[in-house]
């Protein structure tokens, strides 16, 4: 089966440094996405992730290992609107979007 | 505002109703999909629809019935459903189904049965 795990929940201070891990099992790779979610509001993308290594969008970036299954979203310099919750999602050899659970990040002041 | 909009945003409907969600997007993509999202679970793919075709079909009951008219617009019809069926439903769309493009998704419309 198909199967994309990633923690449930996560603490962090606001201006700190959060990463959120995501590891997966697929049938085929084509690609890694990271979306955000606030609470009741759609996903909205953030980065998407084809071959291994780092991608950098300002305050957010991820990371790619396609030989370990395994991606990470770093968020930096947090802020109290970085709360919501972070799906990761990986389009499989069909071209289909599997989806995690989403891990909800909680920002303390 | 992503470009794609759902109506109604709520909707209560008792078991034996019938009624028929509604998206529309205003992007130029030509795939549309409709999801399911329940509390603490992963997204769940209903239909795909690319150029208007059905490639897509995940093993939906067919309570659910979708429509894509034209690559614009993409309606759910929904009748005879059940409490477990209450989540948000969630309408995206993307360029085209695959290659690596981002998928663009409504605000969702919230179903309780009751």
């Amino acid at each position: 089966g198909q199967n994309i795990d990633q923690p449930t929940e996560m603490t962090a201070t606001e201006g700190a440094i959060v990463q959120i891990n995501c590891t997966y099992q697929t049938s085929g790779f084509n690609g890694l996405f990271w979306y955000q979610q606030h609470a009741g509001e759609a996903p909205t993308f953030l980065s998407y992730n084809v071959l291994d290594g780092l991608e950098e969008k300002g305050r957010f970036s991820s990371f790619l290992s396609r030989s370990k299954g395994y991606s990470y979203l770093l968020l930096k310099e947090l802020q109290m609107k970085d709360s919501a919750s972070y799906l990761c999602a990986v389009k499989d050899s069909n071209y289909q979007l599997i989806w995690g659970a989403g891990t909800k990040l909680i920002i303390k002041p | 505002e992503t470009g794609v909009t759902q109506t109604p945003r709520h909707l209560v409907m008792g078991m034996t109703n019938k009624k028929s969600l509604k998206c529309e997007q205003h992007l130029g993509h030509n795939a549309m999909y409709w999801y399911k999202q329940s509390a603490k679970k992963p997204l769940e793919l209903m239909f795909v629809y690319n150029f208007k075709e059905q490639t897509e079909n995940n093993s939906v009951p067919s309570r659910f019935s979708p429509e894509c008219p034209n690559s614009s617009h993409l309606f759910l019809h929904l009748h005879t459903l059940q409490p477990e069926d209450s989540a948000l439903y969630l309408c995206a769309s993307s360029p085209t189904w695959d290659g690596g493009y981002e998928q663009y998704f409504g605000p969702g419309t919230r179903l309780t049965v009751t």
